[in-house]
């Protein structure tokens, strides 16, 4: 059973350019999580989704930053015009229906910006 | 802010030690949960403490729950150069939220 896998690994994008980072959940799991971790620093949350839905993104910046999770295929971070300031290590986690406290995380992708 | 914030932020010690570290909250939680991160890595999920639970062991971890003074306590006996990481304290409310974890390094 493949865990959560996210890609790429790693990306990097000129400043002004696109970033697209890719998750697929755990099989099974419904619900996707997005997680920005800048360095030194811990995780923080910036979308929960379902299939087709947006449930929470308090997390996320206001302008530039969009997520979804369609009903086929991964889910989608996506960031247009990434500043230097976009670059961290972003992590998706997935947790199955009813037990969202248990989210297994992926390997994250870093994303340098230059 | 952060909900969670651990102490201390960083922590060396030799293998064969115990390596105590500590996290603080603000508001009500539903649970407490630690993670692990390994240099470059994505978060392992090591325990679960509800709100309602005290102590919890998972093979050589230990955690403690102090409700009344927001805190929780992650113990690691008998250290070893493998559990050289970052670690984690998140609290549930509606989302997890994360410290700014403590980093480990265990010396053989």
């Amino acid at each position: 059973n493949a865990g959560v896998m996210q890609n790429p690994r790693h990306l990097v994008r000129r400043r002004g350019q696109e970033a697209r980072l890719r998750c697929s959940p755990m099989k099974g799991h419904s619900h996707v999580y997005w997680y920005r971790q800048l360095p030194e620093e811990g995780l923080k949350f910036m979308v929960y989704l379902q299939k087709e839905n947006i449930i929470d993104e308090s997390g996320m910046p206001k302008e530039r930053f969009s997520a979804e999770f369609p009903k086929e295929g991964p889910s989608i971070l996506r960031i247009q015009q990434v500043v230097r300031g976009d670059s961290a290590a972003y992590f998706c986690a997935s947790s199955p229906p009813r037990l969202r406290n248990e989210q297994f995380f992926g390997p994250g992708t870093r994303l340098t910006v230059l | 802010s952060q909900q969670g914030e651990e102490d201390p932020q960083a922590l060396s010690i030799q293998e064969g030690e115990n390596a105590t570290m500590n996290c603080s909250y603000k508001t009500s939680i539903n649970n407490l949960q630690w993670y692990r991160q390994n240099s470059g890595r994505g978060l392992v999920h090591l325990i679960l403490i509800r709100s309602n639970e005290r102590e919890k062991h998972s093979g050589r971890l230990r955690v403690t729950l102090d409700t009344s003074k927001k805190s929780s306590s992650l113990l690691i006996t008998a250290s070893r150069a493998a559990d050289t990481a970052s670690y984690f304290c998140a609290t549930d409310s509606d989302k997890l939220i994360f410290g700014t974890g403590t980093r480990l390094q265990v010396f053989p």
